[in-house]
């Protein structure tokens, strides 16, 4: 069974700009949770999708928003990128909302110039 | 509100030699557990959870961890570094109660495994 997918992989933008990236997760998940993972500031929940509902939000502002399709594909955004948005961020799958156990992609390395 | 706490942001071990690292939790409630392995411009891949089923859990590439809740730890260890061990490990929490599955990382404990 194929892994959550991410991409881009990487990704340069400037500052002002906004971006989208994208998620597949493990066929059958319905679940799909992002992540920013920075030097400073470590690994941080942004929100999590499942049945095309946001669930939980962690505590990013309203520039970071994200939405999740019927295929359980999901997609985030973040508008007027600041240097400080220059990070990986991960996406991770899970079975349902019970699940509990999460299962990572390769990450989007973007970098905000 | 859940925190985990990873204690030394760098360990260093010659191959062969055991290999701990350090998680302590702090829930309200008896919490999922998990371990997971990042290797240089990779994701995050799981080595182990405990879900409260045996408090000794064994999970891949021969790590296992062991839950003391009077201890609210749940330390990592290998009995013999090998250097494909190198990496950078997280601890992480999660409410089995709450809806969702939002994790609570710890800082992170970067692995140096000498020859």
């Amino acid at each position: 069974k194929a892994g959550v997918t991410q991409t881009p992989r990487y990704l340069i933008k400037t500052r002002g700009q906004q971006v989208t990236l994208s998620c597949s997760p493990i066929s059958g998940h319905r679940s799909v949770s992002w992540y920013q993972q920075t030097p400073g500031q470590g690994l941080q929940f942004l929100f999590e999708y499942f049945s095309e509902t946001q669930r939980n939000k962690g505590n990013f502002p309203g520039r970071f928003s994200g939405r999740q399709f019927s295929n359980s594909r999901s997609e985030m955004n973040v508008s007027t990128l600041e240097l400080g948005d220059s990070a990986l961020y991960l996406c991770a799958s899970s079975l349902d909302l019970q699940g509990k156990t999460q299962y990572f992609g390769p990450g989007t390395r973007l970098l905000v110039l | 509100a859940q925190s985990v706490t990873q204690l030394g942001s760098h360990v260093s071990v010659s191959e062969g030699a055991l290999v701990l690292l350090r998680c302590n939790y702090s829930s309200s409630v008896p919490p999922y557990l998990f371990w997971y392995v990042q290797y240089p411009n990779q994701g995050l891949q799981l080595l182990l959870k405990y879900t409260s089923a045996a408090t000794l859990v064994k999970g891949i590439n021969g790590f296992e961890a062991e839950f003391k809740k009077s201890e609210t730890s749940f330390h990592l260890t290998k009995p013999s570094a090998h250097m494909s061990d190198a990496a950078e490990y997280f601890c992480a929490v999660s409410d089995p109660w709450a809806a969702g599955n939002k994790l609570t990382f710890g800082g992170g404990t970067r692995v140096l495994v000498k020859p």
